[in-house]
């Protein structure tokens, strides 16, 4: 089973608007990363938040992570056109530190011109 | 640098047919997974390395077959291709446990008639 479960599975904004996606996981983890991905295109990092930090934020970017609720969110403010992709967080859970990530179904982000 | 780099980027197979799907990275990276990822089930770890020699199976490792005998390389082997192997398979790689970022390729589109 997945660990991660993004909310909303689709979200469709105007350009200019801040866009919000939540992820929640069920057990403890080392860090928790977002990805997005470019329709047919392979999966880009970009931000990972460990378990002892509670907020980060990358440009345009603001991640949150409450580790007592097992969630975390992405904002992302401004939003161009160009921001119109999948969203992905994963998790790093594995047990001994493997490095391994399982990833949540994603959130569909549309940003209208 | 290339990065990840995968091939082919598309393969059509019959039922039964084997085939290797070749992953290779030129960072110098210790670890290397391989993800499947179909329409709304977001990306399910296959198998996944974590340096020359040692490999371990992920989510949905039946049917598939990986080996790591170098750092750069990291193939995927169909034995018998199902229908249900129709999917979209993703190689990414990243420096370690701690810095776990993943590196991914662009994809390759295999369908199994």
């Amino acid at each position: 089973s997945q660990q991660g479960e993004e909310d909303p599975q689709a979200l469709s904004i105007q350009e200019g608007e801040n866009a919000t996606m939540n992820c929640s996981y069920k057990t403890s983890i080392n860090n928790l990363q977002w990805y997005r991905q470019n329709s047919g295109r392979g999966l880009v990092h970009l931000i990972l938040i460990r378990s002892n930090e509670r907020e980060k934020h990358s440009g345009r970017l603001r991640v949150t992570l409450d580790t007592s609720k097992k969630s975390s969110s992405l904002l992302i403010t401004a939003s161009r056109a160009a921001d119109t992709a999948s969203y992905f967080c994963a998790t790093d859970y594995g047990s001994g530190n493997t490095g391994k990530l399982i990833f949540g179904q994603g959130t569909t982000l549309q940003v209208k011109p | 640098n290339a990065g990840v780099t995968q091939t082919p980027k598309f393969q059509v197979l019959k039922t039964g047919q084997s085939m290797t799907l070749q992953c290779a990275q030129d960072m110098n990276h210790e670890y290397m997974s391989w993800y499947r990822q179909d329409p709304g089930m977001g990306l399910r770890l296959i198998h996944y390395s974590v340096g020359a020699g040692i490999t371990d199976q992920g989510e949905v490792p039946n049917g598939y077959n990986v080996s790591r005998s170098t750092t750069e390389d990291f193939p995927l082997r169909l034995l018998s291709a199902a229908p249900s192997q129709t999917s979209v398979y993703f190689c990414a790689s990243s420096r370690g446990k701690t810095y776990n970022e993943q590196f991914f390729g662009p994809g390759t589109r295999l369908t199994v008639l």
